[in-house]
């Protein structure tokens, strides 16, 4: 248990207001991610942070900004939602795995936000 | 063409069977692979780590061919709670790339 919440779990929404979107976890990891997940798609990263203030757009960011202001917390904000931002979104963190011959991150994910937007 | 490609199924087997997912990737400096797990409506779970060697757990067979550029997951003596989406993933230390799924429906 990689000790990751996500709030809220369900919002339904109307088209052109705001959303965020909020990641805590509580064991002090580095890296951080949003993903959503669409039919079709799988897995598509929006934005990632690797420390306080620190972030970067992944391949879906375009409508999506992020903050880390603290190394717990990473906020996802759809600056005015759209139904195409209808979807289930992750947070991650990343953690070293041990046991392998090198070491390799792997990721542990939240338990998701269902987002639908009106 | 996508960097992780899964075979999206789905693969309906009974109780017992043996099956086997490939998953191929186009990045030869790929260091990292995994399997993950997905429940419907559930957040993916990590299954297992990919090493050279190969590497087991319990039913579980995981196999990286890097010449071939790809990995595979066998499970064998299949149960219905093995039902799920394994998903391939291909690092990237710190941005891994996530296949789509492999379905997999296990009945009775």
């Amino acid at each position: 248990d990689a000790g990751i919440t996500q709030s809220p779990r369900h919002k339904v929404t109307e088209t052109g207001t705001p959303v965020t979107l909020r990641c805590h976890q509580t064991e002090n990891h580095r890296y951080m991610y949003w993903y959503r997940q669409d039919p079709g798609h799988g897995l598509r990263l929006i934005h990632y942070s690797y420390g306080v203030k620190d972030t970067d757009k992944g391949e879906v960011s375009d409508g999506y900004s992020v903050s880390r202001s603290k190394t717990e917390d990473f906020l996802l904000t759809l600056e005015s939602a759209t139904s195409s931002q209808t979807s289930v979104y992750f947070c991650a963190i990343s953690e070293p795995l041990s046991g392998g011959g090198n070491r390799q991150e792997t990721q542990y994910f939240g338990p998701g936000t269902r987002l639908l937007v009106l | 063409r996508k960097e992780v490609e899964q075979d999206p199924g789905p693969f309906n087997v009974p109780e017992g069977a043996t099956v086997a997912f490939n998953c191929t990737y186009s990045n030869s400096a790929s260091q990292s692979f995994f399997w993950y797990r997905q429940d419907c409506r559930k957040e993916p779970k990590l299954l297992m780590s990919v090493y050279s060697s190969g590497n087991e757990d319990g039913r579980f067979t995981a196999q990286l061919n890097r010449a071939s550029q790809y990995i595979s997951l066998l499970i064998r003596d299949s149960k219905l709670s093995d039902s799920a989406t394994y998903l391939c993933v291909v690092g990237g230390s710190y941005i891994p790339t996530f296949g789509r799924g492999t379905s997999l429906i296990v009945h009775p």
